[in-house]
């Protein structure tokens, strides 16, 4: 069956910037999204890709779509502590309305 | 507008009790979609409605689980008898059409002892 895979964790400097990545194993994906999830919240959708766009960039949010290679990531510039949250990458297939999940990666900003 | 709204935000049940969690999608979204994430692993389809009907029930684990949205507008999930592994977070989500983005609740934490 399809597969999502993220790491689990990442912790960068305030300022700096953050790149989250995603692997999937579908090759008919037709949306692949970025949702975030704060301690005690829901899921945030953040952004989206189609699969027939290379990137996607929304302010401080940029997102890279590897075809070939199946590799999604997220970018944020400028990582902020109010980002530290637990970012999940999702895709749909395009025969089916359901989103398939990642583990979810944690990011951890420090000062 | 409000966004989808799930009751409970959490449930504590002991096990073979039944449990009921409600969801409330955004107005004028006929998708409707039910998610579990449990022991922390990945985020898991449960099943989708288009507005009363079940478009999709894939991944609905087994009998003790019945999904309902009458009438269109709020969906109920039961799960009846409770088990130890139906433990996690319940969920929902709405959209507009096919292909839109999915938008989720905050989730119903579910807690079987």
């Amino acid at each position: 069956g399809e597969d999502v895979e993220q790491s689990l964790f990442l912790s960068v400097r305030e300022g700096d910037s953050s790149v989250i990545n995603c692997t999937y194993t579908d090759s008919s994906s037709t949306y692949l999204y970025w949702y975030k999830q704060e301690p005690g919240a829901g899921l945030q959708l953040l952004t989206y890709i189609f699969s027939n766009m290379d990137m996607k960039q929304d302010q401080r949010l940029t997102v890279l779509l590897n075809k070939k290679d199946k590799h999604l990531s997220l970018r944020i510039a400028d990582t902020q502590t109010g980002d530290s949250a637990i970012y999940f990458c999702a895709v749909r297939s395009y025969n089916t309305d359901k989103l398939i999940f990642g583990t979810g990666t944690r990011l951890q900003v420090f000062p | 507008e409000a966004g989808v709204t799930q009751f409970p935000s959490h449930s504590v049940i002991e096990k073979g009790q039944t449990v009921t969690l409600r969801c409330d999608p955004i107005s004028g979204h006929d998708n409707l979609y039910w998610y579990r994430r449990v022991m922390g692993k990945e985020i898991k389809f449960l099943l989708h409605f288009v507005k009363e009907s079940k478009q999709d029930e894939s991944g609905m684990p087994n009998n003790r689980f019945l999904a309902e949205r009458t009438g269109g507008t709020y969906s109920t999930l039961k799960v009846q008898p409770a088990e130890l592994e139906d433990s996690g977070v319940y969920f929902c989500a709405s959209s507009l059409g096919l292909n839109q983005p999915q938008h989720f609740g905050d989730g119903t934490r579910l807690s079987i002892l």
